[in-house]
This record gives structure tokens, sequence and C-alpha cells, in this order.
């Protein structure tokens, strides 16, 4: 089974500046899908950005980038720019290639983004 | 539709009552995902759908849950019996159903026991 974890339960930031999230996973697989998942008051899973585990280029959607070190299990997050918008939970999430497709969550980070 | 569709939205039932919540996916998406949020807490699976079948039940958490899923589109997760400890978000996600496609989540039912 695959566990992810999450090691930082709150962060705050300030406007404009740079934050990271950690996640780091435990598998067996050699193919999967990592996820990151934001998840504002209004509980709808907004999905951040993904990456295959077996591209070695780190994923990046605008402000959002990802450090995948897949030797090291580990998958963090990085917001640059931070803006008010993006105060609200982020998930790390799992996806085995061959199991269905179901995702198993870390158990997530509160970010506080500070004016 | 244009997302996943949950209903309802909030729901408040006295402990041994049974509860049914629905989720319509977004119209042509094949896998249906239910998941659990207790408070504060991560995403926990519970079980999904590829078409009607759903070959994993690993996650349902007693014989209490089940759920079922009727022409490829709607399903409905049915708690009997309901504990306090059934108290959570339960999200529904759909996807195309190929391992690289993401899950789209809808905005979940907060299920409250008294």
């Amino acid at each position: 089974a695959q566990t992810v974890t999450q090691s930082q339960p709150e962060m705050s930031v300030q406007e404009a500046e740079t934050v990271t999230l950690s996640c780091t996973y435990d598998t067996s697989e050699n193919n999967y899908y990592l996820f990151w998942y934001k998840q504002p008051p209004s509980r709808q899973m907004i999905l951040v950005i993904r990456q295959e585990a077996y591209k070695q280029q780190n994923a990046t959607e605008n402000r959002f980038s990802v450090n995948f070190q897949k030797a090291a299990k580990s998958f963090s997050l990085k917001i640059s720019d931070s803006q008010l918008g993006d105060t609200a939970m982020y998930f790390c999430a799992f996806m085995s290639y061959n199991a269905g497709n179901m995702l198993t969550f870390g158990g997530g980070t509160r970010l506080m983004v500070k004016p | 539709g244009a997302g996943v569709s949950q209903s309802p939205s909030n729901k408040v039932t006295e402990k041994g009552k049974d509860v049914e919540l629905r989720c319509d996916p977004i119209s042509g998406h094949t896998a249906l995902y239910w998941y659990r949020q207790r408070l504060g807490q991560g995403l926990e699976f519970l079980i999904y759908f590829q078409g009607n079948s759903a070959p994993d039940k690993s996650g349902l958490p007693s014989d209490r849950f089940s759920a079922e899923r009727t022409g490829e589109s709607v399903s409905t997760l049915t708690i009997q019996r309901t504990q306090q400890e059934d108290s959570a978000v339960y999200l529904c996600a759909s996807s195309p159903g190929q391992p690289n496609q993401p899950q789209h989540f809808g905005d979940g039912t907060r299920l409250s026991i008294l």
C-alpha cells in the first residue's frame, strides 16, 4: 500500500513571497502519478499541478512548480509570488498507474497568505 | 453537466437513521470515485466504479456502507444505521478513466450525525 506524508500541518507566507510545501510518499511501484490539490473553504478540490513519475522534468503551471525527487520519494510544491487567493488547504496525492486510479492523499497543509 | 454535482450539500440526521448521498459525474466520464474527509484531515478512498461495476470496494469502512451506480452515470452512496463517527464530508470525483487523466471533484456532502 502507498502512503503519503505531509509534515507541515500549517504554514504562512507574506503576499508576493515564495513558499514551499513538502510531501513525501512511499511506494514500491515504478509507474505512478503525483498531484497537488488545493481545497479552499468552499470544499471543492482543485487540481493545481501533476507530475508523471517517468518524466524527469519538473512540472510547472504558472506560479506553481514542483521539485520531484524520485529516488528520495519527495514531491514538494513551490508557490511563487503568493497571492491572497492561494490561502487554502493543500493536499499531495499519489495515484498508481495500475491500481484502479484511486488517489491516496496526505493529511494536508493549511497555507495562510498574509497581506 | 459542467462539473460533478453532489446532493444534498448538507445533511443532518439522527444516529441510527439511513442516509443516501448522490453524485452526478461529468457526462461521459466512465470512472467515479467516493472519498471521505473527516474534519481537518485528508481524503480517504472509499470505493470506485468503472462503468457500473465496482472493482475495488476495499475502502468501505464497514458493511453499513454501500454504493451503486446505474447507467454509467449517477451514483448513490448509502450509509445504514448511521453512527457519530460517520460525520464527515463525502466527496465524489469522476474522470474519463485513463490513468493520465485527473479526477474532477464535486463540492461534497457534509454529513452530520447527531
